[in-house]
């Protein structure tokens, strides 16, 4: 199962973009890499998914380089309700397990 | 169309008691998988099952906890005896397709907090 990396915590302000990279060194040709939000007191909420290139959809977009060893969550014009920690998986269809890091913290500051 | 279900929000066990967590998935999802957050940490995998089966259930503790997910009815997990170190939060999710299937997106519940006294 590939391991992700990503930074523990991150602080922006309003209006700003938003760029948090995860590792996936070991990422196998059957994984997909999908990205979730988590508010305190509530569950993950997805937000993206994607196997290759670039991804868009109306909250997020998401860079993935051709050699698929990082990936990159973009959050144009974060708020202050963007303030979450947001984790990124790397899931295989072959496999069953779905592993959450850490996380990164966001805190978006007035 | 309602979000995954889960019940109680919050559970206070005595250490020894029996815990029994309940989670209805959305419309149309036969699949579930199970989740516990310990405070400012991620997310850890505990089960997925299918309607009537555990498919994988290797991020469960071999001992107290079980789960299932019967034809009718939600999914339950069940932990007997609980201990102090079984204070955490457990979140359940759904799906509408499998793990074998790509771009498989998980819809979570807002999760039972239980404390063990």
């Amino acid at each position: 199962l590939a391991k992700t990396t990503q930074p523990i915590s991150m602080d922006s302000y309003e209006g700003q973009e938003v760029n948090i990279t995860c590792s996936h060194n070991n990422i196998a040709t059957n994984d997909y890499i999908t990205w979730y939000q988590q508010f305190p007191s509530q569950g993950p909420r997805f937000i993206i998914q994607g196997y290759k290139t670039k991804v868009t959809n109306e909250v997020a977009s998401l860079f993935i380089p051709a050699d698929r060893k990082s990936s990159t969550l973009s959050l144009p014009r974060v708020s202050l309700s963007d303030t979450a920690v947001y984790y990124c998986l790397v899931e295989g269809t072959g496999g069953f397990k779905t592993i959450f890091g850490a996380g990164t913290r966001l805190f978006v500051k007035a | 169309n309602a979000g995954v279900m889960q019940n109680p929000r919050h559970l206070v066990r005595r250490r020894g008691q029996e815990a029994r967590l309940r989670c209805s998935p959305m419309k149309g999802h036969s699949h579930v998988y199970w989740y516990r957050q310990l405070p400012e940490e991620g997310l850890k995998f505990m089960v997925y099952l299918q309607k009537e089966n555990i498919i994988d259930e290797s991020g469960m503790p071999k001992e107290r906890f079980s789960a299932e997910f019967p034809k009718e009815g939600p999914s339950i997990l069940r932990i007997q005896q609980v201990v102090r170190g079984d204070s955490a939060a457990y979140f359940c999710a759904s799906s509408p397709r499998g793990r074998r299937s790509s771009y498989n997106e998980q819809f979570f519940g807002p999760g039972t907090r239980l404390t063990v006294l």
